[in-house]
């Protein structure tokens, strides 16, 4: 069974950096394309980043966060710098399915973005 | 980027009713290249990650009840549940990847689903 873990979620100061990552098994990370897709504390979905045929980012995030992955750790990472306090929010990996859809996603990491 | 509004925002159906819920894009998500539709639909139950149901608006993924069924095409689409269950209580989204490939894709902003 695909399983997607993320770690490194937790409280931040505004204006701070954080290193999130997502640990693939049972799954070959390199092989699909990947997405950080967020939920703000009792919001709807927005996509963040992807990375597979390149990278792109939601425009709230473009020079502040980047998406990136080691194929011999099979991970994702997304590298969070001067975050904001509307950066809070629980954050998902997910794999690539048909077309653009999501097909499988992880439990999400809470990052906080607080004074 | 391409707007994705669902209607209603919430919604109570008794168990064993159908549950209808509707997701218009503000344009048109079909590629007349492949006449598919880039339009995939969302369960999420609290606590938990969203989970994938259907895609190209009306494919269901493996092992998802065929009570679940996706329609429509263009800018007009509906997640039907036919037959309520007590686990189908969840917020729905409807997501666009007709954009994917510049990266933009875009959510609904949920229906939840409620028994009355």
């Amino acid at each position: 069974e695909v399983q997607l873990v993320e770690s490194g979620g937790g409280l931040v100061q505004p204006g701070g950096s954080l290193r999130l990552s997502c640990a693939a098994s049972e799954f070959t990370l390199s092989s699909a394309w990947m997405s950080w897709v967020r939920q703000a504390p009792g919001k709807g979905l927005e996509w963040v980043a992807k990375i597979g045929g390149g990278e792109s980012y939601v425009d709230s995030v473009k020079g502040r966060f980047t998406i990136s992955r080691d194929n011999a750790k099979n991970s994702l990472f997304l590298q969070m710098n001067s975050l904001r306090i509307d950066d809070t929010a629980i954050y998902y990996c997910a794999s690539g399915g048909d077309g653009g859809s999501f097909d499988y996603w992880g439990q999400g990491t809470l990052v906080t973005v607080s004074s | 980027d391409i707007v994705m509004t669902q209607s209603p925002d919430s919604l109570a159906v008794s168990l064993g009713e159908r549950a209808t819920i509707n997701c218009k894009s503000s344009q048109t998500v079909l590629y007349n290249s492949n006449n598919k539709n880039y339009l995939a639909w969302y369960q999420q139950k609290p606590g938990q990650p969203p989970k994938l149901l259907i895609y190209w608006a009306s494919t269901r993924k493996s092992g998802v009840p065929d009570r679940f069924s996706g329609s429509g095409s263009g800018t007009d689409f509906t997640l039907t549940i036919s037959s309520l269950q007590a686990e189908d209580v969840a917020v729905y989204y409807c997501q666009q990847y007709y954009s994917a490939p510049s990266g933009a894709y875009t959510f609904g902003q949920g229906t939840k689903v409620e028994i009355k």
